[in-house]
């Protein structure tokens, strides 16, 4: 089976910009989590998804948004992008909702110039 | 809030010692992950705990729900165990859906030497 796939991988943009991450779980997983890793921060929950529905969020600000489509794969989007939201995004993927193990995706690493 | 503390947050040690990393908690928690790090940035989750104690090859995870702890241990460490090792609890919302939240320790940086 594929592990989960992240695209970009790398991703240098501006502030002020938005972006848009991917994220492609293991087949047949139904859940998909977001996390920031930054050095100051360590890591971070961003959300959760579960069948096409955010389940939990953690605490970040509106312009972190995310969803989920009916193939399980996600993506998160950064609006009005600050310096601050350099970091690495990760994404990892379960095949069920709640206390399982997850599966984590390499990371895209955002630069925000 | 749940606060996750773990210790050390930097451990060196000599090829085939054996390793222990603590973490604590604060409040009551549905779940306890331990997770490995390896230099340029790939995690690995090792074990998922709710109760008791898991074993997979020379790591073994405990965790105490009363005593809000848990230990990871390394027997006979080698080189490769070389990483970050981060423990995470997910909290709030029981078995229902939402409110629950997942919070990391800021990990302990563990180098093994040959």
């Amino acid at each position: 089976k594929a592990g989960v796939t992240q695209t970009p991988r790398y991703l240098i943009k501006t502030r002020g910009q938005q972006v848009t991450l991917s994220c492609s779980p293991i087949s047949g997983h139904r859940s998909v989590s977001w996390y920031q890793q930054t050095p100051g921060q360590g890591l971070q929950f961003l959300f959760e998804y579960f069948s096409e529905t955010q389940r939990n969020k953690g605490n970040f600000p509106g312009r972190f948004s995310g969803r989920q489509f009916s193939n399980s794969r996600s993506e998160m989007n950064v609006s009005t992008l600050e310096l601050g939201d350099s970091a690495l995004y990760l994404c990892a993927s379960s095949p069920l909702y709640g206390t399982d193990t997850q599966y984590f995706g390499p990371g895209t690493r955002l630069t925000v110039l | 809030k749940n606060e996750v503390e773990q210790s050390p947050q930097n451990l060196t040690a000599q090829e085939g010692e054996f390793i222990t990393i603590n973490c604590s908690y604060s409040v009551g928690i549905s779940a306890l992950h331990w997770l490995q790090q390896h230099p340029g940035g790939g995690i690995v989750s090792l074990f998922m705990l709710s109760s008791g104690k898991k074993k997979h090859g020379r790591l073994i995870a405990t965790i105490n729900i009363q005593e809000k702890h848990s230990s990871l241990h390394i027997t006979a460490s080698h080189p490769r165990d070389s990483a970050v090792y981060i423990c995470a609890v997910r909290y709030g919302g029981g078995s229902n859906f939402g409110n629950e939240k997942l919070t990391f320790g800021t990990g302990t940086r563990l180098t093994i030497i040959p």
